[in-house]
């Protein structure tokens, strides 16, 4: 299967706390996109890291890889209630075309 | 740049009618997705376009689904008859080449209710 599988289901932290969420996958990938979700939006690219990167960082977002262990972590520092949304990653399989979705994370940003 | 259009915003429709949604697509991209999502199911994808040509249908659920693109700027999925188990957020999404490594970017989607 091509999606991501993204742990946990769900977390609840402070503000200001760091929120980390993984990805698991089980192919050889291309590349990973990471993508938030807000309560009756559409997703939102957040960020990509090809396979040949281990670590990328986005303002307050930083995203490892891990190819030999198929995984993928997205790390949120000092978050702010504006975080609360849900965190979907899509492990992009060589000479794939289209993204599929795991059930993502669902992050709660307590202030 | 005024994004991926997706119209209506709601929809509510009794069973066995007619239902289609629209999406106009951002200026310039040549591929098109379409996503349906619902608590249980969660995301799923239901085809997806190429320089305006279908190249995977493949989960789309059944015969009442259908979905073209007449051209660069605009989509449609029809579902006839509509069911009940229909009701779903459809997203469309749109990138700017096929290839995986360019950013899918959502519409705010249709809520279709089919009672």
């Amino acid at each position: 299967s091509q999606q991501g599988e993204e742990d946990p289901q769900a977390l609840s932290i402070q503000e200001g706390e760091n929120a980390t969420m993984n990805c698991s996958y089980k192919t050889s990938i291309n590349n990973l996109q990471w993508y938030r979700q807000n309560s009756g939006r559409g997703l939102v690219h957040l960020i990509l890291i090809r396979s040949n990167e281990r670590e990328k960082h986005s303002g307050r977002l930083r995203v490892t890889l891990d190819t030999s262990k198929k995984s993928s972590s997205l790390l949120i520092t000092a978050s702010r209630a504006a975080d609360t949304a849900s965190y979907f990653c899509a492990p992009i399989i060589q000479g794939a075309q289209k993204l599929v979705f795991g059930q993502g994370t669902r992050l709660t940003i307590n202030p | 740049d005024a994004g991926v259009i997706q119209s209506p915003r709601h929809e509510v429709t009794e069973m066995g009618q007619e239902v289609t949604l629209r999406c106009k697509p951002i200026s310039g991209h040549n591929s098109l997705f379409w996503y349906r999502q619902t608590m249980m199911r969660g995301l799923e994808l239901l085809i997806y376009f190429n320089n305006n040509v279908p190249i995977d249908d493949s989960g789309m659920p059944e015969d009442r689904f259908s979905a073209k693109m007449p051209n660069a700027s605009f989509s449609t999925l029809k579902i006839q008859p509509s069911e009940p188990r229909d009701s779903a957020v459809y997203f469309c999404a749109s990138s700017l080449t096929g290839e995986g490594n360019s950013p899918l970017h959502f519409g705010n989607g249709t809520r279709l209710t089919v009672t």
